[in-house]
């Protein structure tokens, strides 16, 4: 079956502009996550949607940084006022949300901030 | 609160030696642990993980590690390098208790020469 999917692939954008990135689960799964990773940086945690509960934000780096959820299925992360700083690959998981289930990994969305 | 740490960001070995990746981990409760691989341009994809059974945790690949309690360790290794492992390493752990986010580790580079 189809995997974790996210779009766009590659976003380069200016300064103080938002952006949108999107994540398609994979179907069935409740639980979604959003990671960070900068160049030569292991991933950083940002947010998690578990079903119906309230999503753990407490990753998020700051208040630029949201993200919501439709039910079990699309999410969207958006960056508000885009900082060089915030140039990384985003990357997107979902699992059964069972403890220690498998996360499986979406190929990412790599930001560039000029 | 839960992190790791990954000693060595590139590691180098000669096909068919043995390959040692080392992670140490901090938690303040019993921990779920995880090594995912990201192979060049592809997304990262889970190895093994340790979740409170047996302790010799055998993942994909031919790749096992051992979580010592004493040792607050979680290393990985291979008895034989070969050069399809190439790719960088990343040891995980699981957050709070009734939360599935992860938080990585920096990286180990994995190098295989011929």
């Amino acid at each position: 079956g189809a995997g974790v999917s996210q779009s766009p692939s590659n976003k380069v954008t200016e300064k103080g502009k938002d952006v949108e990135l999107r994540c398609d689960p994979i179907s069935g799964h409740t639980a979604l996550y959003w990671y960070r990773q900068r160049l030569g940086q292991g991933l950083e945690f940002l947010i998690y949607f578990q079903g119906n509960s309230a999503p753990d934000k407490s990753g998020l780096p700051s208040d630029r940084f949201s993200a919501e959820r439709t039910g079990e299925s699309v999410s969207t992360l958006t960056i508000q006022r885009t900082q060089q700083e915030d140039s990384a690959v985003y990357l997107c998981a979902s699992s059964i949300g069972l403890a220690g289930g498998e996360q499986f990994f979406g190929p990412g969305t790599r930001l560039t901030v000029l | 609160a839960q992190s790791v740490t990954q000693l060595g960001s590139h590691v180098s070995v000669s096909e068919g030696a043995l390959v040692l990746l080392r992670c140490n981990y901090s938690s303040s409760v019993p921990p779920y642990l995880f090594w995912y691989v990201q192979y060049p341009n592809q997304g990262l994809q889970l190895l093994l993980k340790y979740t409170s059974a047996a302790t010799l945790v055998k993942g994909i690949n031919g790749f096992e590690a051992e979580f010592k309690k004493s040792e607050t360790s979680f290393h990985l290794t291979k008895p034989s390098a070969h050069m399809s492992d190439a790719a960088e390493y990343f040891c995980a752990v699981r957050g709070r208790p009734g939360a599935n986010n992860l938080f990585f580790g920096t990286g180990t580079r994995l190098t295989v020469i011929p």
